[in-house]
């Protein structure tokens, strides 16, 4: 059974930088062709892709975030990370990790981590 | 940036009635190797989107035939036929040719 479970810090001030950390298991990416994104849901408004990575440490970015962007991967941990930096209240949204497979199909989801970003 | 449209934004639907949506991307989504990487996801209410159709018209593992994907190039369809209570929620397109993006969402509705 594949599961994804996002974490991250809640709350944080403007300026600061968001960590995110995805914990997965019943797979592994260290399996080629295994990769795990990052999408973002401001509250009732729609989806909103940040970034992949892939088993061979490969990463793509959304090019309108992407020098905020920093993803990578811990294989022997079976997790994710995403970064932020200089976070402003646009940052305010759920944050989802997710399963990527064959053909780019995102085919698992974690429960989403809410983060509010205030002063 | 590829921008997906989709139509339309909200849709009501009786139990029992067919019904489609539309995404219209801003570029063609078939890439140089014959793929046209466009996605259906549904998103219930309070819960995380799960994926209903991949690459165009094939459909995901478990998830009922009455749902169904077509189209080509820039216009693409995601057609319910036979609306059921579960099937309440926000649909969205996504399309992963061009960087990755998604629609703006539709919203079921049901009467």
């Amino acid at each position: 059974q594949v599961t994804l479970k996002e974490s991250g810090p809640g709350i944080l001030q403007p300026s600061q930088t968001l960590s995110l950390t995805c914990t997965f298991s019943g797979f592994s990416l260290s399996t080629y062709g295994m990769g795990v994104g990052w999408i973002r849901q401001p509250s009732g408004k729609g989806l909103e892709w940040l970034a992949n990575i892939w088993w061979d440490d490969d990463k793509y970015y959304n090019p309108s975030l992407k020098n905020r962007l920093t993803i990578s991967k811990d294989t022997s941990n079976n997790q994710a990370f995403l970064k932020i930096t200089n976070v402003d209240t646009a940052d305010t949204a759920t944050y989802y990790c997710a399963r990527i497979v064959d053909y780019y199909v995102m085919d698992a989801w974690g429960q989403g981590a809410s983060v509010t970003v205030s002063s | 940036d590829v921008v997906l449209t989709q139509t339309p934004s909200t849709l009501s639907a009786t139990i029992g009635q067919s019904v489609s949506i539309s995404c219209r991307s801003s570029q063609s989504l078939l890439d140089s190797a014959g793929n046209t990487y466009l996605y259906w996801y549904l998103q219930r209410p309070g819960q995380s989107p799960q994926l209903l159709i991949y690459l165009v018209s094939n459909l995901g593992s478990g998830v009922p035939n009455r749902f169904s994907g077509s189209g080509s190039g820039t216009d693409f369809t995601l057609k319910i036929s036979g609306v059921e209570a579960e099937d309440l929620g926000v649909y969205y397109c996504m399309q992963a040719t061009h960087a990755l993006t998604f629609g703006s969402g539709t919203k079921l509705e049901i009467k």
